[in-house]
């Protein structure tokens, strides 16, 4: 199995732009979370899909973020407009049994608002 | 207060000595409890699950406190190679929640 993928590796946008993130889980995994890292914040938890389904999207900062996940192979980050404190490492994770199972990370996308 | 809190560290230690650290966790009705390990620029990787007997994996030994919500990891006979950032995450039902990590750094 590849992994979780994600894509793009790196993004540099200017302040206003669309950004979309996208990520591929592990085949047959049923859990996917959306995580953004900081050196202030940490690892936080963004939105929880389970069976395609957003079950807990409290941790979206605001409404300029959304996510999707149209079917059990791929899920969507949407950040509309894009802000320079949006710049973060985002990473998609995926696990066979929500959160009492180990989650594998994908290589993450590096975004960078200027 | 934070769900996950971990000591951040930094640890500096040298090659062959034993560290230690805790995380603790603010839900008493958290059902799940891991270590990650971060490399630098990488994405975070399981190292082991904490079970409530408590677990080894070689040199390494988490334990879990339910009384005083927190687990801790120790690291014995440490090696350069043990350098890294260390997530505790804990788990209730579908949210699994990550401390900020505590770095360790291990010199020759």
């Amino acid at each position: 199995d590849a992994g979780v993928i994600q894509s793009p590796r790196h993004e540099v946008t200017e302040m206003g732009q669309e950004v979309t993130l996208r990520c591929k889980p592990i085949s047959g995994h049923n859990s996917l979370f959306w995580y953004r890292q900081t050196m202030m914040r940490g690892l936080e938890l963004l939105i929880y899909f389970n069976n395609n389904v957003p079950i807990d999207d409290s941790g979206m900062p605001e409404d300029r973020f959304s996510a999707k996940m149209p079917n059990a192979s791929f899920s969507t980050l949407k950040i509309q407009p894009s802000e320079p404190r949006d710049s973060a490492v985002y990473f998609c994770a995926s696990s066979s049994g929500g959160a009492n199972t180990e989650a594998f990370f994908g290589q993450g996308t590096r975004l960078t608002v200027v | 207060r934070k769900e996950v809190e971990q000591d951040p560290g930094p640890f500096n230690v040298p090659e062959g000595a034993t560290v230690a650290f805790n995380c603790t966790y603010s839900n008493s009705a958290s059902q799940s409890f891991f270590w990650y390990r971060q490399d630098c620029r990488k994405e975070p990787k399981l190292l082991m699950s904490v079970y409530s007997s408590g677990n080894e994996d070689g040199r390494f030994t988490a334990q879990l406190n339910r009384a005083s919500q927190y687990i801790s990891l120790l690291i014995r006979d440490s090696k350069l190679s043990d350098s890294a950032t260390y997530l505790c995450a804990v788990g209730n039902d579908y949210k699994l929640s990550f401390g900020a990590g505590t770095t360790v750094t291990v010199r020759a």
